[in-house]
């Protein structure tokens, strides 16, 4: 099955330590992306990625890392630098121009 | 600064009733609108979607009216069924792009839920 695989489904995460989500496609996709969800927000942009080995900062970059060594993986690491990490975070892919983005399942992450 | 602005937050229909749901812009070089559907604990998933240079495109229930010189589009759910309840969010896509890849970004907007009663 093609799409977009996102892991794990729950985390749990004490306060002051790093945690890496992770994400895979297997859509051949060049264009990859990292959303946080809260609610009332709508999807905010964290990190995007068009390509392999390059990157750019979305609007709410701060506190968070990413790597595109292959194409398929895009993971995310939310640091102890982000003071609000609890949320739901959602992967996606985009097609060739972006005309539609393949999102996966989401991975929602808690501060304990 | 949000570049894309979706009203309302929430809406409450009853069964067989019209949802609309606006969303506004303000950068002209946005040149792709999809609007996405996403339902408790999934990824949303892309429901409809339109070209500036077109007014206005249907699929079955579902509708978007775009409104280019007012920078405006809509979706409007017809004979909406309690099947239709879930969160709503309209996109953009911004052209503009770095490096060598041409695929620009999606961007969002806030999300309307949108509850249908039977």
């Amino acid at each position: 099955d093609g799409g977009i695989t996102q892991s794990p489904k729950y985390l749990f995460r004490k306060e002051g330590q790093n945690v890496t989500l992770s994400c895979e496609q297997n859509l051949n996709h060049d264009a990859m992306y990292w959303y946080r969800q809260d609610p009332g927000q709508g999807l905010r942009l964290i990190y995007y990625s068009q390509i392999v080995n390059d990157f750019q900062k979305g609007d709410i970059a701060e506190g968070y890392s990413v790597s595109r060594e292959k194409k398929e993986s895009f993971p995310l690491t939310v640091t102890s630098a982000q003071k609000n990490p609890t949320a739901f975070y959602l992967c996606a892919s985009g097609t060739p121009m972006n005309t539609e983005a393949f999102f996966g399942q989401g991975t929602r992450l808690t501060v304990v | 600064q949000q570049q894309v602005k979706q009203s309302p937050q929430s809406l409450i229909v009853q069964k067989g009733g019209i949802s609309i749901i606006n969303c506004a812009y303000e950068n002209t070089a946005f040149d792709y609108f999809p609007w996405y559907q996403q339902f408790p604990g999934k990824g949303p998933a892309l429901l409809i979607a339109i070209r500036p240079d077109v007014s206005e495109k249907k699929e079955g229930r579902f509708t978007i009216s775009f409104n280019k010189s007012a920078k405006q589009f809509s979706l409007h759910i017809m004979d909406s069924q309690p099947g239709d309840s879930a969160t709503y969010f309209c996109a953009a896509r911004d052209p503009r792009s770095r490096g060598s890849s041409n695929t620009g970004k999606l961007i969002f907007g806030q999300g309307t839920t949108l509850q249908v009663k039977p």
